[in-house]
């Protein structure tokens, strides 16, 4: 089955700690994206990454940390400058057609990582 | 500025009882807008595309019609197995970012 994990599906950390989220994609697609959801608040964007050793920041990337090593992974590191990293966080990946027309976004399951 | 808008926040509906969620957006221009539904704890699941004005998209109980400026999500006769937060987002023109609203919670009683 073709699809996105997310690992692990809990975290805890411990304040000054980084710790790394997994997201992995068997669907063949070049573009991944990390989104962070809060209660009350839409999903806003972390990073994006289009093609392998290549990323962009998203809307509130302070505090983290990406690579894009292989095309299939995307792993999210949240690093101890992240004030407030307790939250719901979302991988998705969608193809990267480079027409007009919008590709069409698909999620993982999610992990969340709450601050002891 | 970018903008997408969801009404109602949360909608509680009796089983059978057909209904309509709102999603206003304000881009430059449209690539695409996208529903989703998700339960809790869990990821959203894909439901609909829709590229331009005047195009509508079916599956089971649930319609997507798309104009200029809003999106409608029709559900006709829900179930309880429908109640989820469905969530609407958008990419505009130029960008390859998508713009997500903060999504409305249905909950249908039986």
């Amino acid at each position: 089955d073709g699809g996105i994990t997310q690992s692990p599906k809990y975290l805890f950390r411990k304040e000054g700690q980084n710790v790394t989220l997994s997201c992995e994609q068997n669907l063949n697609h070049d573009a991944m994206y990390w989104y962070r959801q809060d209660p009350g608040q839409g999903l806003r964007l972390i990073y994006y990454s289009q093609i392998v050793n290549d990323f962009q920041k998203g809307d509130i990337a302070e505090g983290y940390s990406v690579s894009r090593e292989k095309k299939e992974s995307f792993p999210l590191t949240v690093t101890s400058a992240q004030k407030n990293p307790t939250a719901f966080y979302l991988c998705a990946s969608s193809i990267f057609s480079g027409r007009h027309l919008a590709d069409t976004q698909y999620f993982g399951p999610g992990t969340r990582l709450t601050v002891l | 500025e970018d903008q997408v808008t969801q009404s109602p926040e949360a909608l509680r509906l009796q089983e059978g009882e057909s209904s309509s969620l709102n999603c206003s957006y304000t881009v430059s221009g449209l690539r695409g807008l996208f529903w989703y539904r998700q339960d809790p704890g869990k990821g959203p699941e894909f439901l609909f595309t829709l590229y331009s004005a005047g195009e509508e998209k079916e599956k089971e109980r649930l319609k997507a019609t798309l104009t200029k400026k809003e999106s409608f999500l029709h559900i006709t006769a829900p179930k309880p197995e429908d109640s989820a937060t469905y969530l609407c987002a958008v990419q505009a023109s130029g960008t390859y970012k998508y713009i997500f609203g903060t999504g409305t919670r249905l909950k249908v009683l039986a």
